[in-house]
């Protein structure tokens, strides 16, 4: 029979436009957070972090925004890149127990087009 | 610095056979992590160890899987007997470990990862 995978949420955006890309976290006792790019046929790779005590962190052309009231997290791209076509994945981490294990989302699929 | 290092990159066996996956982690991290990564289930984290201990490992799926870590710079994960469902890819990632101000130290890195098929 057919197999059925994980559902990954896609977003197509044009070349040049602004991505966005939102994560639900599960826990209210995680205090950090990060967000990975995976690429095809390589590992995760780390694009920015931003710790419980901040609301938005910005990097080079990508800003994280983290709302500990939803436990919502997002992703902002600006001027979205053919590079950037990718499987994002957020993970939290509670760094407050002194362990350094990461619990990932199932990742978003971003896929720019000219 | 060249990263997490893992081999082999690919590794084709047929089902009963003996998998052996090596990874060598950042010089002067402290901590490693294995995650299996499927179409089904996504990233799962294996097990994890700190300072060359275990510290977690009820991600591994059964008694078939085996991890070691006998130094700081090497570690394996050993499936014996490797049966098709094992089918993924396997990556080793390592941190500087729990304990720095505020969860920086607690980013991964990943390496490249293993494709295993069994046949």
């Amino acid at each position: 029979g057919e197999s059925v995978g994980l559902h990954l949420p896609t977003l197509s955006v044009q070349e040049g436009d602004n991505s966005i890309i939102n994560c639900a976290y599960s826990n209210s006792a995680s205090d950090y957070f990060i967000w990975y790019k995976q690429e095809s046929g390589k590992g995760p790779q780390f694009i920015i972090d931003i710790r419980s005590n901040m609301d938005k962190r910005q990097g080079q052309r990508v800003t994280v925004l983290l709302n500990k009231t939803v436990k919502h997290l997002s992703l902002q791209i600006a001027a979205t890149q053919p590079g950037d076509s990718a499987v994002y994945f957020c993970a939290e981490n509670m760094a407050w127990q002194n362990t350094d294990k990461l619990i990932f989302g199932t990742g978003t699929r971003l896929q720019v087009f000219p | 610095d060249a990263g997490v290092i893992q081999s082999p990159r690919h590794e084709v066996t047929e089902m009963g056979q003996e998998v052996t996956l090596r990874c060598k982690p950042i010089s002067g991290h402290n901590s490693l992590f294995w995650y299996r990564q499927t179409m089904m289930r996504g990233l799962e984290l294996l097990i994890y160890f700190n300072n060359n201990v275990p510290i977690d490992d009820s991600g591994m799926p059964e008694d078939r899987f085996s991890a070691k870590m006998p130094n700081a710079s090497f570690s394996t994960l050993k499936i014996q007997p490797s049966e098709p469902r094992d089918s993924a890819v396997y990556f080793c990632a390592s941190s500087l470990g729990p304990g720095t101000s505020g969860g920086a130290g607690n980013e991964q890195f990943f390496g490249p990862g293993t494709r295993l098929t069994v046949l």
